[in-house]
């Protein structure tokens, strides 16, 4: 069965901190996509990146880093010297090349960044 | 480029009563899904479209619900005979034919069963 796992509910930092969210993927397809998404206290779910399966480079935009190693089955997302507007739920997310149709998420890691 | 979008957003019905909500999905993007959300859970897939065929459905969609995308571009999702357990956010996203890329998410529409 496909899961991803993101073990840390909440983690609260203080502003410029840096701070890493942990997502750990269960499945058993060689092919799939990893996302990350960020759900601020509007609502809408904001994409941030995504990245196959074949391509374990670590990516780097402005002050967000993911680090992607399919040894542990990991997708980490790191933000650099984090910013009050960073304040948000984010959540890792699988979609199988296999089904299509649907994305897997976590359940979430509320980030909440203190001024 | 305008993104999706959802109404209404909030609704507010009593148990029994059905409600309807209505998703307009970017325009060049094929495909169409529905999810819903509950409060501190991650999105849980309901259904999704390509074009005007609707491809799968969880087993969450029970009888009650009912999807339609009649001319392969906006999309309603009804409700019948609605329960409490109904209560929580519907999110609406869009997304380019293939699947592989990102979905793209609107507002969404908060129901609250009373």
């Amino acid at each position: 069965a496909q899961k991803v796992t993101q073990a840390q509910t909440e983690i609260s930092v203080v502003e410029k901190e840096d701070v890493t969210l942990d997502c750990v993927y269960e499945t058993r397809d060689t092919t799939y996509y990893l996302f990350w998404y960020k759900q601020p206290p509007s609502g809408e779910l904001v994409f941030l990146i995504r990245r196959n399966s074949f391509d374990e480079q670590n990516e780097i935009s402005g002050r967000y880093s993911w680090n992607f190693q399919k040894s542990t089955s990991s997708f980490n997302f790191t933000i650099t010297a984090s910013q009050v507007v960073d304040s948000a739920v984010y959540f890792c997310a699988l979609i199988l090349s296999s089904n299509t149709g649907k994305l897997i998420f976590g359940q979430g890691t509320t980030l909440q960044v203190k001024p | 480029d305008t993104g999706v979008s959802q109404n209404p957003r909030h609704k507010i019905t009593k148990r029994g009563q059905n409600v309807t909500f209505r998703c307009d999905p970017i325009s060049e993007h094929n495909r169409l899904y529905w999810y819903r959300q509950t409060l501190g859970q991650g999105p849980e897939f309901l259904t999704y479209f390509q074009n005007e065929a609707q491809l799968e459905k969880s087993r969450l969609l029970s009888d009650r619900f009912s999807a339609e995308r009649p001319k392969g571009s906006f999309s309603t999702l009804e409700i019948q005979r609605t329960e409490q357990g109904d209560s929580a956010m519907y999110l609406c996203a869009s997304s380019l034919e293939g699947g592989l890329y990102e979905q793209y998410f609107g507002p969404g529409t908060r129901l609250t069963v009373t």
